[in-house]
């Protein structure tokens, strides 16, 4: 079952404008952590930001916020003033961490979000 | 600079090759995984190491063979591999199997020809 969902196969975005990029994630496992990737066209996989399942505030990082919202089961990633350097391949991931599934441990990722800004 | 170091960065191999990949981290991460990438794909995960033992191992082809001959040091050997096979090889640790963050490798990129 698909347990990381990201709807959106791709965005333009205009330079300096913020951008929203969604993800939704199923577990039932009440500790978790989720993250944000960035992949540029050379290959690597950048980590942006993480959520804890038991953190209380949303996580910030730099021009990166992340929107958890728990009962929703969602995670989705904020970029503000996106720059031309941003253009990328964007997963949202899932690590189940309760030690009770064959899963734990393992990162998930979900399809991804292509994301390119114009000028 | 990435503190997951992957060789080679390109590799073309033909189908009756052996070759391997090697990926290196000096973090003192006790947890390394061997993920697949196809072009516009997500990375699916084929093995998991943990304290240099085999944790999980997605079925992934015998011609894929994984070797962690010590906390650092992850190898990925190849034999006999298919057009299909062809794809961005990525390697990454952790802390714990549990642990928070991964960091990733830079990646191979493999051509079966």
């Amino acid at each position: 079952a698909q347990k990381i969902t990201q709807t959106q196969p791709g965005m333009f975005v205009q330079e300096k404008e913020a951008v929203t990029l969604d993800c939704t994630y199923d577990t039932s496992d009440p500790s978790y952590g989720l993250f944000w990737y960035k992949q540029p066209s050379s290959g690597e996989m950048i980590f942006l930001i993480y959520q804890g399942s038991y953190d209380q505030q949303n996580a910030t990082e730099g021009r990166y916020s992340l929107n958890f919202q728990k009962a929703r089961k969602s995670a989705n990633l904020v970029i503000s003033a996106s720059q031309l350097g941003d253009s990328a391949m964007y997963f949202c991931a899932m690590r189940e961490s309760g030690g009770t599934t064959d899963s734990w441990g393992k990162l998930q990722f979900g399809a991804g979000t292509q994301v390119v800004v114009t000028p | 600079d990435t503190e997951v170091t992957q060789t080679p960065k390109h590799l073309v191999m033909g189908m009756t090759n052996k070759k391997s990949l090697k990926c290196e981290q000096h973090m003192g991460h006790r947890a390394m995984y061997w993920y697949k990438q196809k072009a516009k794909k997500p990375p699916e995960l084929m093995f998991v190491y943990s304290y240099e033992k085999l944790s999980i191992n997605e079925s992934v082809p015998s011609r894929f063979s994984p070797e962690c001959p010590n906390s650092s040091l992850l190898n990925l050997h190849l034999h006999a591999l298919q057009p299909e096979d062809s794809a961005l090889y990525l390697c990454a640790s952790s802390l714990e199997r549990g642990a928070y963050g991964y960091t990733f490798g830079s990646g191979t990129r493999l051509t079966v020809v």
